[in-house]
């Protein structure tokens, strides 16, 4: 199956800083890299949608300036929360679009932002 | 309106029985995906099963089966002779093929705990 890694997996940063999330295809190329983001005892929602080489386009609600995404390159997308606050603490997910086979869809493991 | 319904907060099932996971959903779309992940404490999105709506055979993959009933738009995971191992969040998600967003929505989830 297709092979994404996602760094780091957890992250504690201080109120204010900034937080750079990693995801890369290893095996494929992905033009497309869809983010998610999941609360506590809730599910994934689709934050942004990144395309190589052109801006993402971000979910109703998201703010475009907080979370900044890079998708500079066909294996490689990165998603960056600036200026963190304790309400940005959740999980972020990432999957390829190109990873949408017909009978598979494949994630990163993940990232625990936790914002003190 | 939710595109993926599942109405099971949480279940509870004895080791070695099965278990059945409910899921609904909403489409217009004429061809569509569903999808079953499991979801751990560590975070991690485990795709376990999929059920392509054109499929005429219930999809199944070792102890995991689905129960696809399109005329009633449900896609209900059935897990049987269960683990230790099974308890987790398990998510239904939905992939619509003809609108052309290409990601997944999905529900919100089904907590399962196994009993020794």
């Amino acid at each position: 199956g297709a092979v994404v890694s996602q760094h780091p997996s957890w992250v504690i940063c201080k109120s204010g800083t900034s937080v750079k999330i990693e995801c890369r295809s290893l095996d494929f190329q992905a033009t497309t890299m869809f983010w998610y983001r999941q609360f506590p005892k809730q599910s994934l929602m689709l934050m942004a949608t990144s395309n190589e080489g052109s801006k993402a386009t971000y979910e109703q609600g998201v703010e475009k300036d907080k979370f900044l995404i890079n998708h500079a390159s066909l294996t490689l997308s990165t998603l960056t929360v600036t200026s963190a606050h304790p309400e940005d603490s959740s999980f972020y997910i990432c999957t390829p679009a190109d990873s949408f086979r017909n009978t598979e869809a494949f994630f990163g493991q993940g990232t625990r932002l936790t914002v003190v | 309106a939710q595109k993926i319904t599942q109405t099971q907060p949480g279940m509870f099932v004895q080791e070695k029985e099965a278990v059945t996971l409910d899921c609904t959903y909403d489409t217009s779309d004429q061809s569509y995906g569903l999808f079953w992940y499991k979801q751990p404490s560590s975070g991690e999105m485990i795709f376990l099963i999929y059920q392509g709506s054109y499929d005429e055979q219930n999809a199944t993959e070792g102890r995991y089966s689905l129960n696809f009933q399109k005329a009633r738009k449900s896609a209900n995971l059935v897990i049987s002779a269960s683990q230790l191992g099974d308890s987790a969040m398990y998510f239904c998600a939905m992939r619509e093929r003809q609108t052309g967003a290409n990601n997944l929505f999905f529900g919100t989830g089904t907590r399962l705990t196994v009993i020794p």
